[in-house]
């Protein structure tokens, strides 16, 4: 079966740091673009990262960019989203997406940024 | 960036009803567009690639079309479980970006 699961997210202070995962199974990991998106409490979806099969090529949404880093590791088909100096506009759902057509979705990890 | 807008942003229909939802990109994305499905606290489900190509298992009832700028989603035939909010979502160019959604609702 085809599958992501996210894992990571908590309650950090503003200013902290959280690692989050995804893991992948059920497929050739390393011949698929990765995004991460997110979604804040009631609101709609932002895209946030993508990065290739190779990590040849990585971008950053505007809102993340120089804060966050997201790295993979074909070997052991794990994604992975570093970020550091979290805001409260940070706070949302995180998942890790499948392809540019986001056909497989995990089911999301939970990000508070609060004090 | 390329914007994204959908129109309209909710709706209220009956089981059975047709619906309609519109999408325009801000500038021509061929048919590098997506359809989701949201159920509330359930990730995303892709009903609909490249515009107009439906995802395996979706029923037929979804339908989508357009290219360039302008593109539509139709439910033919309204079935209870389609209540959720819908976003499409152009994967043209990056940054990627998703419409505000449009919630259909009883």
């Amino acid at each position: 079966e085809v599958q992501l699961v996210e894992s990571g997210g908590g309650l950090v202070q503003p200013g902290g740091s959280l690692r989050l995962s995804c893991a992948a199974s059920g497929f050739t990991f390393s011949t698929y673009i990765m995004n991460w998106v997110r979604q804040a409490p009631g609101k709609g979806l932002e895209w946030v990262s993508y990065i290739s099969g190779s990590s040849s090529n990585i971008y950053y949404a505007d809102s993340v960019k120089g804060r966050f880093t997201v790295s993979r590791d074909n070997a052991k088909n794990s994604l992975y989203l570093q970020m550091n100096s979290l805001r409260a506009e940070d706070t949302a759902v995180y998942y890790c997406a499948r392809d540019g057509r986001g056909d497989v979705w995990g089911k999301g990890t939970t990000v508070i940024v609060s004090s | 960036d390329i914007q994204m807008t959908q129109s309209p942003s909710s709706l209220s229909a009956s089981v059975g009803d047709r619906v309609t939802i519109t999408c325009q990109a801000s500038q021509d994305i061929t048919t590098y567009l997506n359809w989701y499905q949201q159920k509330p606290g359930k990730a995303p489900k892709l009903l609909i690639y490249d515009a107009s190509i439906l995802e395996i298992g979706v029923p037929s009832r979804f339908r989508g079309s357009g290219s360039g700028t302008d593109f539509t989603f139709t439910i033919s035939s309204l079935q209870p479980e389609d209540f959720a909010i819908y976003y499409c979502h152009q994967y043209d160019s990056l940054p990627f970006t998703f419409g505000p959604g449009t919630t259909v609702d009883i």
